[in-house]
């Protein structure tokens, strides 16, 4: 079954804060996440373990409640760049396999 | 440039023509994989090739045929196709595992009318 993301959207003025989430029913060994502009391909952001992690990359981290089976995106003071479909991937444990399996994604517009 | 590259880049079929997608990694990753991205949907899993050899096949119709003769050339062959199938059609490769992150191709538009 897919990670649930929230919101399914959202719009920000540059220099905002927002935050993703995915939250799944199953337990999980991993969350990974995904940045996809229009027209390209996803590109990789970053993956957290079980264990309950936090990771940064630049101004974009996350973190992975274990208890909760849920992870958060964190964007903070955005930028136009950050701009796209953000999506999470779910890695079921145990017996996930190979099987990474994606939720809807967020639309995320910064403005200026 | 991701170092996955796909081609075409768009594709209209009708439901009797008979295509083949390309994928090829530059990256010396060992495994490979086909996603199907449709609108409003997530992206879904189709196949999954590690060493050449499948080991995911995420229950999907036979019109969709994979070929993986090498670790570095990825096919998906077409046929008999339905209106449905239409969507974009992502590749990906890693190292080893999905347990790493993906390198993503920017996908065949497929449109079947």
């Amino acid at each position: 079954q897919q990670p649930v993301q929230s919101p399914q959207a959202v719009i920000l003025r540059e220099g905002e804060d927002a935050v993703i989430n995915c939250s799944s029913s199953k337990a999980l060994y991993s969350v990974h996440w995904y940045r996809q502009k229009h027209g390209e391909a996803p590109v990789f952001l970053m993956i957290l373990l079980k264990g309950g992690e936090q990771k940064g990359h630049e101004k974009i981290s996350a973190s992975f409640n274990e208890k909760k089976q849920q992870s958060s995106l964190y964007l903070t003071a955005s930028q136009l760049s950050y701009s796209g479909t953000y999506f999470c991937g779910t890695l079921a444990w145990p017996g996930g396999g190979n099987k990474l399996t994606f939720g809807t994604g967020t639309q995320l517009k910064v403005e200026l | 440039e991701t170092g996955v590259t796909q081609t075409p880049r768009h594709l209209v079929m009708g439901m009797t023509n008979k295509k083949s997608l390309k994928c090829e990694q530059h990256l010396g990753h060992n495994a490979m994989y086909w996603y199907k991205q449709s609108a409003k949907k997530p992206l879904e899993l189709m196949f999954v090739y590690n060493f050449k050899e499948q080991t995911e096949n995420n229950s999907v119709p036979s019109r969709f045929s994979p070929e993986c003769p090498n670790s570095s050339h990825l096919f998906l062959h077409l046929h008999t196709l339905q209106p449905e199938d239409s969507a974009l059609y992502l590749c990906a490769s890693s190292q080893e595992t999905s347990l790493e992150k993906l390198f993503f191709g920017s996908g065949t538009q497929l449109s079947v009318l």
